[in-house]
């Protein structure tokens, strides 16, 4: 069974330093890793998908990578803005169609 | 089509009520599926449809809850006599016919769950 974990459970910066939010899984037999983020009481916005065969995917201020043989991927976040505050969720598909998620990061940039 | 639309976005029921949740999918997207997110925790995963067929029930999923997906387009998630424990927040998703799906997931706003 995937395991996700995700450190730190929350992270409190000023406005403009740069995020590193961080994911391990135990099987590294996924399809791809999607990345979400989650404002309170709201459902979860897609922000990047890296497939098994990439390394990273970029959009905008948002760069996510991706190392399978030690299970692990990192989302940076360049230049925090007070409205990047949310819960982020990273989750890895298997082969058997289903998301195993972590249990989120929840970032607050203060002003 | 505006992504994956769930109602109500809000329910509150007395314990032992029934509760219905409606899912409308992304149109051209085969896979449905339906998760179950509580305070504090990720999303765990409750069902799946691939076109009208449900694939995999999880074991969260007890007797008292039940999924349709009647035609293959828009899915209900039925609780009968609900308890206290239910209160979650009730997610759906959807994803193309594309192995593994180019674009992910996408997922609805959720309905959330509260039972007094």
């Amino acid at each position: 069974k995937q395991e996700v974990t995700q450190i730190p459970a929350a992270l409190s910066v000023p406005e403009g330093e740069n995020l590193v939010l961080n994911c391990s899984f135990t099987d590294s037999a996924i399809y791809n890793l999607q990345w979400f983020r989650q404002d309170p009481g709201k459902g979860l916005t897609s922000l990047l998908l890296i497939q098994s065969s990439q390394r990273e995917q970029t959009s905008g201020r948002l760069n996510a990578s991706l190392d399978k043989s030690s299970g692990r991927s990192t989302l940076y976040i360049a230049a925090s803005q007070p409205g990047d505050s949310a819960t982020y969720l990273c989750a890895s598909q298997g082969n058997d169609y289903k998301l195993s998620f972590g249990a989120g990061t929840t970032v607050t940039v203060r002003a | 089509d505006t992504g994956v639309s769930q109602n109500p976005r809000h329910k509150i029921t007395k314990r032992g009520q029934n509760v219905t949740f409606r899912c409308d999918p992304i149109s051209e997207h085969n896979r449905l599926y339906w998760y179950r997110q509580t305070l504090g925790q990720g999303p765990e995963f409750l069902t799946y449809f691939q076109n009208e067929a449900q694939l995999e029930k999880s074991r969260l999923l007890s007797d008292r809850f039940s999924a349709e997906r009647p035609k293959g387009s828009f899915s209900t998630l039925e609780i009968q006599r609900t308890e206290q424990g239910d209160s979650a927040m009730y997610l759906c998703a959807s994803s193309s016919r594309i192995d593994p799906p180019e674009e992910g997931y996408t997922f609805g706003s959720g309905t959330r769950l509260t039972v007094v």
